[in-house]
C-alpha cells in the first residue's frame, strides 16, 4: 500500500486567500484525522471521522476551517480566508478500526500563509 | 483530561551512547501509550505501543519502552544510539471521550546525535 497520501507537500499562498488541502487514506481504514503541527503548539488534533462522519471536531480553531470527508477515499481540509497564524505543518493520518491499530500518518503540507 | 508531558525539548548524546527519552503522563484509566518518531520532513512513524500485558514493550529500531504505573512514566530507551536516530520522538496516550477515541501528543523531544 502507498501510505497515506497527502497533497500538496507545500504551499504557500498571501492571507486572504483560500487554501485546500488534500488527504488520502490507508485503503481499508476506517478512521481519518487532521492534525496541525507548529512550533508553539505542538501537534494538536483538529478533527477525526469514523466510517466518513465527523466525531470530534473541538480541535477546529475556529469556523474559517472546516473538514469534509465526502467518500472512504478522500478528505479535504480547507481554510477560508486563510491568515499567516495558520501556517504550520497539517498532518492527515488513518488507522484501521480499533484501539490497538496503528494511526498512520502522512508526511504532511507545510503550509505557509504570507 | 489527559495529558503528556515530555521534559526534556532537546538531548544530545554521542553515537553508541545509551538513551533514555522521559514521558510522564495523565489520565485517569489504565492509558494506552505509544511512542512515534519523526524524521525531518516526514510524518510520524509508531515505534512501539503499550496496551496492556508485560509492562517492557519492544518496538521498531532497537528501542523499548517500559510502563510504570506507580511514576505514571513511559521512557523509551535504546541501549547504543546510532546517528540515524536523529529525530524528534513523541510520547502520545490514547483514551476515550464522548465521541470516541483519540491521542493526545506531548510536545516532543528533538534528540541530537553526535559523532
Amino acid at each position: 500500500d502507498a501510505g497515506v497520501i497527502q497533497s500538496p507537500r507545500h504551499e504557500v499562498t498571501e492571507m486572504g486567500q483560500e487554501v485546500t488541502l488534500r488527504c488520502k487514506p490507508i485503503s481499508g481504514h476506517d478512521y481519518l484525522f487532521w492534525y496541525r503541527q507548529t512550533m508553539m503548539r505542538g501537534l494538536e488534533l483538529l478533527i477525526y471521522f469514523n466510517n466518513n462522519v465527523p466525531i470530534d471536531d473541538s480541535g477546529m480553531p475556529e469556523d474559517r476551517f472546516s473538514a469534509k470527508m465526502p467518500n472512504a477515499s478522500f478528505s479535504t481540509l480547507k481554510i477560508q480566508p486563510s491568515e499567516p497564524r495558520d501556517s504550520a505543518v497539517y498532518f492527515c493520518a488513518s488507522r484501521l478500526r480499533g484501539w490497538t491499530d496503528t494511526q498512520y500518518f502522512g508526511p504532511g503540507t507545510r503550509l505557509t500563509v504570507l | 483530561a489527559q495529558s503528556v508531558t515530555q521534559p526534556d525539548i532537546h538531548i544530545t548524546v554521542s553515537e553508541g551512547a545509551s538513551l533514555e527519552l522521559r514521558c510522564n503522563y495523565s489520565y485517569g484509566a489504565t492509558p494506552y501509550l505509544f511512542w512515534y518518531v519523526q524524521s525531518p520532513g516526514q510524518g510520524l512513524q509508531l515505534l512501539l505501543k503499550y496496551f496492556s500485558g508485560d509492562t517492557l514493550v519492544q518496538g521498531i529500531k532497537g528501542f523499548e519502552a517500559e510502563f510504570k504505573r506507580s511514576q505514571s512514566s513511559f521512557n523509551l530507551r535504546k541501549p547504543s544510539v546510532h546517528w540515524s536516530d536523529a529525530a524528534e520522538y513523541f510520547c502520545a496516550v490514547g483514551s476515550f471521550n464522548n465521541a470516541g477515541n483519540m491521542l493526545t501528543f506531548g510536545g516532543g523531544t528533538r534528540l541530537m546525535v553526535k559523532p
